[in-house]
């Protein structure tokens, strides 16, 4: 079992559309929770990060982390076609941030 | 700000040869800087940590002979493939850490490399 599991997708949603992007985990002792986007060919850009359970919001961007379950998830509302990437979550540990244990990526297809 | 460079973006190469990787932090300083691979349709995974002027701490199944990794400096750390094999063909990407932002890694853009 993967320690970080996400979808691959691909998710198609018309332009306007509320995106949920989800992510489990199997290590209870991740503390920090991140999402990643990723155009083609380019490296992952830092969207936002949590740390422990609860909501974050950025913009159109919200996160939540749910430690009970094991689950994460990202919310973008009012979706463009610009919004076009792979999402990546990432996962780490409270001890000094030397790893993130990555899932495979969610890609994301905004149609205008 | 928080900007990381790699050069060079892409590059072939004959069997054998070896390729170097460079990475560089351009307006803050880092004290440890990651090395990933990815695969096509796989998640990134981390190979290496490099930290400023020591040895850096590899992951199991990596093999430190033949990706060896430098971090000469702050702002910059170096992976070569040595020897590289058409299997070694990937998506390399680093990753810098800032000092005072411990839980952030900013990332390059990467080099794709391809081993004929």
């Amino acid at each position: 079992q993967k320690e970080v599991e996400q979808d691959p997708g691909p998710l198609s949603v018309p332009e306007g559309a509320i995106v949920s992007l989800n992510c489990t985990y199997s290590n209870s002792a991740f503390q920090y929770f991140m999402w990643y986007r990723q155009y083609s060919r380019k490296g992952p850009e830092l969207l936002m990060y949590t740390y422990s359970s609860g909501n974050k919001e950025d913009g159109r961007f919200t996160a939540q982390v749910d430690k009970s379950s094991k689950y994460i998830s990202l919310f973008i509302r009012d979706s463009q076609p610009s919004d076009s990437a792979t999402y990546l979550c990432a996962c780490a540990m409270n001890t000094g941030f030397q790893k993130l244990v990555f899932g495979t990526g969610t890609r994301l297809l905004v149609s205008p | 700000g928080a900007v990381v460079s790699q050069h060079p973006s892409w590059v072939i190469c004959k069997s054998g040869t070896s390729v170097k990787i460079e990475c560089r932090s351009l307006d803050f300083q880092a004290t440890t800087m990651f090395w990933y691979r990815q695969f096509p349709k796989q998640s990134l995974m981390l190979m290496a940590t490099s930290n400023e002027g020591s040895k850096a701490t590899y992951e199991q199944g990596v093999e430190k002979d033949k990706f060896l990794i430098n971090h000469a400096s702050l702002t910059l750390s170096t992976l070569t493939v040595t020897s590289a094999h058409p299997e070694d063909s990937s998506f390399y990407i680093c990753s810098a850490r800032e000092v005072a932002r411990r839980e952030t890694q900013y990332f390059g853009p990467g080099t794709r490399l391809l081993v004929l």
